[in-house]
C-alpha cells in the first residue's frame, strides 16, 4: 500500500538556520502531496501541498518540490525561527478504489529551533 | 469561523471499559475523520464519513470500535471494550468534500490513556 517515509528526529537546530526535513513516498497512483504541522498543544493544521509532478508549495518561508522521479517531498525553510518549533507530518493522498482519498501520513519529525 | 471541537480533551480509563468521543465539524463540511495517533507515529485513519454514510472504515477494529455520524453533522466513535494497545490521541477533521483537493481541518485531539 501507499507509504510515507521522513527523517527521523529530533532536529534541534538555532535560529536563522538552515532547514530540510526529508520525506520519500510510496504510491500506486498518481498522488497529492502536503506537509503538515502540529504547533505544541494545537492540532494538525496544514503548511502546504503540492498535487502535481515539479509543483512547488509555499507557506509562512517553508518550500516543497513534488519530485515524481526521485519520488520525494522535502521540506525546506531558509532561517528558521523560535516560532518554527513545531512537530511536521510529510502525508500523501492517493485516489482509492472506491474514489475516496485518505490522507497517509509520515511519522512526523520535531523541530527544536534555539535562541 | 468555529474550528472543529472535540470532547473530552482527555481521558483515562481502565482496560475493559467503554469510552466515547465527540466531534463536531466545521459547519457545512460534508466529509468527517477519525484517525487514531500512536505516540511517536502519524495518524491512521480509522474511518471516513460522507455526510451521514461511511466511506471507507477499512482500518477501523470492527470488533471494538465503532462510529455514527447521525443526520450528518456531529460524530461519535466508542471504543469497548478497551484494550492497553488504544492508548492514543483520537483526532477528527473535516473537509468541504472527499477530494484531495479539500482541504482537511483538524481538531485538537482527544488523548485516551487506557491502564
Amino acid at each position: 500500500g501507499d507509504s510515507v517515509t521522513q527523517m527521523e528526529g529530533p532536529v534541534t537546530l538555532s535560529e536563522e538556520a538552515f532547514l530540510t526535513i526529508n520525506c520519500t513516498y510510496t504510491a500506486t497512483g498518481y498522488p497529492s502531496l502536503f506537509w503538515y504541522v502540529q504547533y505544541p498543544g494545537e492540532g494538525l493544521q496544514l503548511l502546504l501541498k503540492a498535487t502535481k509532478a515539479d509543483d512547488k508549495g509555499s507557506n509562512k518561508g517553508f518550500e516543497a518540490t513534488y519530485r515524481k522521479e526521485t519520488t520525494s517531498f522535502h521540506l525546506e525553510k531558509g532561517s528558521v525561527q523560535v516560532s518554527d518549533s513545531a512537530v511536521y507530518f510529510c502525508a500523501l493522498s492517493d485516489l482509492g478504489n472506491s474514489g475516496n482519498t485518505p490522507l497517509v501520513f509520515g511519522k512526523g519529525t520535531r523541530l527544536s529551533v534555539i535562541a | 469561523e468555529a474550528g472543529v471541537a472535540q470532547s473530552p480533551r482527555y481521558k483515562i480509563i481502565e482496560k475493559r471499559q467503554s469510552v466515547a468521543f465527540w466531534c463536531n465539524p466545521i459547519s457545512g463540511h460534508a466529509t468527517l475523520y477519525w484517525y487514531q495517533q500512536i505516540l511517536g507515529q502519524g495518524p491512521k485513519l480509522l474511518i471516513q464519513f460522507q455526510n451521514n454514510g461511511v466511506v471507507d472504515d477499512s482500518q477501523l477494529p470492527k470488533d471494538r470500535f465503532s462510529a455514527e455520524r447521525l443526520k450528518g453533522v456531529d460524530s461519535t466513535l466508542k471504543i469497548q471494550p478497551a484494550k492497553l494497545e488504544d492508548s492514543a490521541v483520537y483526532l477528527c477533521a473535516s473537509s468541504l468534500e472527499g477530494g484531495s483537493s479539500y482541504e482537511q481541518y483538524f481538531g485538537p485531539g482527544t488523548r485516551l490513556t487506557v491502564t
